[in-house]
């Protein structure tokens, strides 16, 4: 069966520096790929999406990579703010309209 | 942007009884909408895909007859869980979307506590 693994370790960063999260995912390469922000008891709000035929995507701050090759993105935050303190989770889609969820990184943005 | 309310937010319920949770798409139409569970310090597991107008799908090992869903409409899905035990307590969330290339919007959440 397919595995999503993303670092259950906390990573703590200081304000003003860049974070990199890590999801790397077993088996078949999903046909989009996507990143969520979650904060405590609250759902998913979705931040980028990345097809299997794109590189690298952007958005303000954010940037997500995807190597298929090595079947793992990377999702980095520059300029990191306290704001950014969350857990941030990958996503996988697979087939029509399902998809699948890595179990998260919590990030910590130290003032 | 896609809104998608859920409601509600947190439920506490006795043993044995059921609890029925809604989840609506507010500014668009979705002919198919997800049901999770989500425990503490766990990943989102996707519980079945509801489906307007025709049966749910399950994911395997997700009771069909314990949690109920109907999509009755573009708008509405619900997810009724039946003679709810304390094993039942999670946290449960429900998404849509208005096309691949949008990502998924997902509910705040459902905080059910059985006692």
């Amino acid at each position: 069966s397919q595995k999503i693994e993303q670092n259950s370790e906390a990573l703590n960063i200081q304000e003003g520096k860049t974070a990199t999260l890590t999801c790397n995912y077993t088996n078949y390469s999903p046909a989009y790929l996507q990143w969520y922000r979650q904060d405590p008891g609250r759902g998913p709000v979705f931040l980028l999406l990345i097809r299997e035929n794109e590189k690298e995507k952007r958005k303000e701050r954010l940037k997500v990579t995807f190597d298929t090759t090595l079947k793992q993105s990377l999702f980095h935050i520059t300029a990191s703010q306290p704001a950014d303190s969350a857990t941030y989770l990958c996503a996988l889609l697979y087939n029509f309209n399902k998809f699948y969820f890595g179990s998260g990184t919590k990030l910590n943005v130290k003032p | 942007g896609a809104v998608v309310s859920q409601h509600p937010s947190w439920v506490i319920c006795k043993s044995g009884t059921s609890v029925k949770i809604e989840c609506r798409s507010l500014d668009f139409q979705a002919t198919t909408m997800f049901w999770y569970r989500q425990f503490p310090k766990q990943s989102l597991m996707l519980m079945a895909t509801s489906n307007e107008g025709s049966k749910a799908t399950y994911e395997q090992g997700v009771e069909k007859d314990k949690f109920l869903i109907n999509h009755a409409s573009l708008t509405l899905s619900t997810l009724t869980v039946t003679s709810a035990h304390p094993e039942d307590s999670s946290f449960y969330i429900c998404s849509a979307t208005q096309g691949s290339d949008y990502g998924y919007t997902f509910g705040s959440g459902t905080r059910l506590t059985v006692v």
